[in-house]
């Protein structure tokens, strides 16, 4: 079965200070994963998929198959990162369905 | 566009009473999620439907739940027989494509309170 750990209910970092939230999964595939982000007051949206290898925010997260990680990291925390983040695994590719298994959430508190 | 829009944004209901809870995917959105956010429970997925296929309800967490779409496009989930631990935000979301690599589109959610 696919499962997603977020092993850090609350994460809490000073401004400018780096930050990582953990991602591990389990998965016997070849994995495509998310990052979603929920700031207060607002809707759920996708904050980077790795497949694209992208920035967003000056956020990164690197695929670690070995590790079966996909951990969210930032050098340099900002007070408007402060959000709820969800890594969300999905199934494999060969399945045909594409319901995302989410982790359970960190909620990242960046103080000023 | 517009995006996913869910009504109502919040209700209020007394233990025992049926709800009905709606989600307007996006136009073109072939699959449709609903799931579940509780405080300290994060996000759980509840029941997910794709074009014409046989949805997949195997989050649902008891026979109290069940869902709708109609014309492959607005989606009912209705709970019976509301109880307190049913309260909660519950998301619809929408994707262009059933595959993972498409990215979901939250609507806001309706937040339920049982009393």
């Amino acid at each position: 079965a696919q499962r997603v750990t977020q092993p850090e209910k609350l994460l809490s970092v000073f401004k400018g200070a780096p930050v990582e939230l953990k991602c591990n999964y389990s998965y016997s595939g070849s994995p495509e994963l998310f990052w979603y982000v929920q700031y207060s007051r607002q809707r759920l949206q996708l904050l980077l998929r790795h497949i694209s290898r992208e920035s967003i925010k000056g956020f990164t997260a690197d695929l670690n198959k070995g590790e079966t990680s996909f951990h969210l990291k930032k050098p340099f925390a900002q007070e408007e990162d402060s959000a709820m983040y969800y890594c969300a695994p999905p199934l494999d590719r060969g399945s045909t369905l594409g319901r995302l298994y989410f982790g359970r959430g960190t909620q990242l508190t960046v103080w000023p | 566009g517009a995006g996913v829009s869910q009504s109502p944004s919040n209700k209020v209901t007394e233990k025992g009473k049926d709800v009905e809870l709606r989600c307007d995917p996006i136009s073109g959105h072939t699959a449709l999620y609903w799931y579940r956010q509780s405080l300290g429970q994060g996000l759980e997925f509840l029941i997910y439907f794709q074009g014409n296929s046989a949805p997949d309800k195997s989050g649902l967490p008891s026979d109290r739940f069940s869902a709708e779409r109609t014309g492959g496009s607005v989606s009912t989930l209705t709970i019976q027989r509301t109880q307190q631990e049913d309260s909660a935000v519950y998301l619809c979301a929408s994707s262009r494509n059933p595959s993972g690599s498409y990215e979901q589109y939250f609507g806001p959610g309706t937040r339920l309170t049982v009393t």
